[in-house]
């Protein structure tokens, strides 16, 4: 069966600090992988999406960027945090030709 | 990006009563999903509708997508407190993957 593992599930981080947050699929190959951010008990904005190893698009202008060394694998980073980086990250996944997201457990970030 | 608008962004009912949520726009979708995300986690997919018209059940939730493709509901019959969480629909574009979201509305079904 497929699954999608998150981590951390929580970070709290200095202004001015780097980040990573890691994502990995397993049970399928060449997924569709999305970054998502979400604030306080709302909708989800859409960060970063990848189609294929090393393919990153990028729908917002932020301080954040996306690779995806692996083909299961996608990386949230930043070189220096920001208070307004903070939030709910969400990884998902989906195979092409189907119908609905499957989402990681999420990690808060708090820059403080 | 597509605009989903749902609404209420907030709704709290007694257990036993029925809801409503509507999640409209002005684009026409391929297809919409309504997740359901409860507190520190991740959304979790319930019901992807594709043809318009459509109605989908799911136990005690009842889903409809617009005639157009650009509107969907979510009605619960019977709330219960399990029913708890924030509903979010999403919509897919022709010939896109990617998915929009709408800002979601909270329900609270009290025991």
């Amino acid at each position: 069966s497929q699954t999608i593992h998150q981590w951390p599930a929580t970070l709290v981080q200095p202004v001015g600090s780097p980040l990573s947050l890691e994502c990995t699929v397993e049970g399928t190959s060449n997924p569709n992988l999305y970054w998502y951010r979400q604030a306080a008990g709302r909708g989800l904005q859409l960060l970063f999406y990848s189609v294929g190893i090393g393919q990153i698009s990028s729908e917002v202008p932020q301080n954040l960027s996306a690779s995806r060394p692996q083909d299961r694998q996608f990386i949230l980073s930043s070189k220096k945090l920001l208070l307004s980086d903070s939030g709910f990250y969400l990884c998902a996944w989906d195979a092409r030709g189907t119908y609905g997201y499957t989402f990681g457990s999420g990690t808060r970030l708090t820059v403080v | 990006t597509q605009l989903l608008e749902q609404s209420p962004q907030f709704l709290s009912i007694q257990e036993g009563e029925n809801l409503t949520v509507y999640c409209n726009s002005s684009s026409v979708f391929s297809s919409l999903q309504w997740y359901r995300q409860e507190p520190g986690e991740g959304p979790v997919l319930l019901v992807t509708v594709v043809t318009g018209g459509e109605v989908k059940k799911l136990k005690r939730l009842t889903f409809q997508f617009g005639d157009a493709r650009k509107d969907s509901s979510l009605h619960i019959t019977a709330a219960q407190p399990g029913d708890t969480g924030l509903y979010l629909c999403a919509g897919q574009g022709a010939n896109d993957y990617k998915l929009s979201f709408g800002a979601g509305t909270t329900v609270t079904v009290r025991a």
